[in-house]
């Protein structure tokens, strides 16, 4: 089974709009963090925001903020008045896993692209 | 610019040839990871390495090896290369505590392309 659910490939918002990608997860882990990387044309991997399975509080970094609703297993990314700039691919991934002081891998979900339009 | 450095950009070669891909994690950083990403299999998990040892291993291929030096860069290796081999190549550090801890930051990746 998908541990990481993106189920829009392709989206398009103009330019200044709000834009929510999707994304679901399945664990059984009670302690999991949740990720979103952009990956641009040039194809380096951007860290945006995390959101662990203990925060109380949805994150939120700048124009971007993370729809945490866990009972629903979902943690999408909110872009707030979007730029021309965020045109890229974003990535949803999860890490299981508990503080133990070594981290463990990221898996990562199949990636949603994003075109904002003037 | 993440501090992760990775070594080559881009690398063209031939089906059944050997190839190694270096990363140089942050400062400080002493987890390295290593993921594929191409176009049939997304981005999959390698390999991880702790302080030189071994930690976690994912869909890598027997035909793939990496290693992590005493100064923490790693070494990852791919040998009978086939075309589907191309890809590129990710490698990421994090930090095992502190404010950064819930982040994994990446190289620029190696591009590799074989003919």
């Amino acid at each position: 089974a998908q541990k990481i659910t993106q189920t829009q490939p392709g989206m398009f918002v103009q330019e200044k709009e709000a834009v929510t990608l999707d994304c679901t997860y399945d664990t059984s882990d009670p302690s999991y963090g949740l990720f979103w990387y952009k990956q641009p044309s040039s194809g380096e991997m951007i860290f945006l925001i995390y959101q662990g399975s203990y925060d109380q509080q949805n994150a939120t970094e700048g124009r971007y903020s993370l729809n945490f609703q866990k009972a629903r297993k979902s943690a999408n990314l909110v872009i707030s008045a979007s730029q021309l700039g965020d045109s890229a691919m974003y990535f949803c991934a999860m890490r299981e896993g508990g503080r133990t002081g070594t981290a463990s891998k990221l898996t990562f979900g199949t990636g949603t692209r994003l075109q904002v339009t003037l | 610019d993440s501090g992760v450095t990775q070594t080559p950009k881009h690398l063209i070669t031939a089906t059944g040839q050997r190839v190694t891909l270096r990363c140089s994690p942050r400062s400080g950083d002493l987890s390295v990871y290593w993921y594929q990403q191409s176009l049939d299999q997304g981005l999959q998990f390698l390999i991880q390495y702790y302080n030189g040892e071994e930690r976690a291993k994912g869909n890598i291929l027997e035909r793939f090896s990496a290693q992590q030096f005493p100064d923490l860069h790693s070494e990852l290796n791919l040998s009978s290369l086939e075309l589907g081999d191309s890809a590129l190549y990710f490698c990421a550090s994090t930090a095992l505590a502190g404010a950064s801890y819930n982040e994994q930051f990446f190289g620029p990746g190696t591009r590799l392309t074989v003919l």
